[in-house]
């Protein structure tokens, strides 16, 4: 099976841009969580999609979206970039039923804001 | 809300000798609690997971976990370290009801030959 995939892998974007990101889950999982990763904050989870709806969302601003589609493929978006927002984007997926499922990571996406 | 602590944020060890990495989570409700692995330059695997029963719980590449509810702990061991053991270490954990992992900040953990 394949595991989960983000694209693209690495991407530079200057103060004001937006960026979108891209996630692929595991075929039959459902939900698809992202979260960002920066070595002064740690791992911080964004939000959650489950079959198209947002379930759950963190302390990001309004910057930072997501939607997911019907093959249960999800986006990001981060308009308005600043240079605090350059971070590893991970994304995971599962298979959503409960909280005990395993989240899969995908590799992530390394976005440097300049 | 949920917090997890990792006491240590490096861990020096040698080839072969044993390793914990310890970790502290707080929470007013009922948690599953997880540890991950992330390599240099990838994303994070699974090595194992507590959800109920029994406290000592076995992973993939010989780690283990013993899940303390009185000490709020759940700290990772291994008995004997290989040169690919080197990677950052984290220990999570999710309410029973929200799939949203909170982390803790990450242990590095060095093997030396």
């Amino acid at each position: 099976k394949a595991g989960v995939t983000q694209t693209p892998r690495y991407l530079i974007k200057t103060r004001g841009q937006q960026v979108t990101l891209s996630c692929s889950p595991i075929s039959g999982h459902r939900s698809v969580s992202w979260y960002q990763q920066t070595p002064g904050q740690g791992l911080q989870f964004l939000f959650e999609y489950f079959s198209e709806t947002q379930r759950n969302k963190g302390n990001f601003p309004g910057r930072f979206s997501g939607r997911q589609f019907s093959n249960s493929r999800s986006e990001m978006n981060v308009s308005t970039l600043e240079l605090g927002d350059s971070a590893l984007y991970l994304c995971a997926s599962s298979l959503g039923r409960t909280t005990k499922e395993t989240q899969y990571f995908g590799p992530g996406t390394r976005l440097l804001v300049l | 809300a949920q917090s997890v602590t990792q006491l240590d944020s490096q861990v020096p060890v040698f080839e072969e000798a044993p390793v914990e990495l310890r970790c502290n989570y707080s929470s007013s409700v009922s948690v599953y609690l997880f540890w991950y692995v992330q390599y240099p330059n990838q994303g994070l695997q699974l090595l194992l997971k507590y959800l109920s029963g029994s406290t000592l719980v076995k992973g993939i590449n010989g780690f283990e976990a013993e899940f303390n509810k009185s000490q709020t702990s759940f700290h990772l061991r291994k008995p004997s370290v290989h040169i690919s053991d080197t990677a950052e270490y984290f220990c999570a954990v999710t309410k029973a009801a929200g799939n949203k992992l909170t982390f803790g900040g990450g242990t590095r953990v060095l093997v030396k030959p």
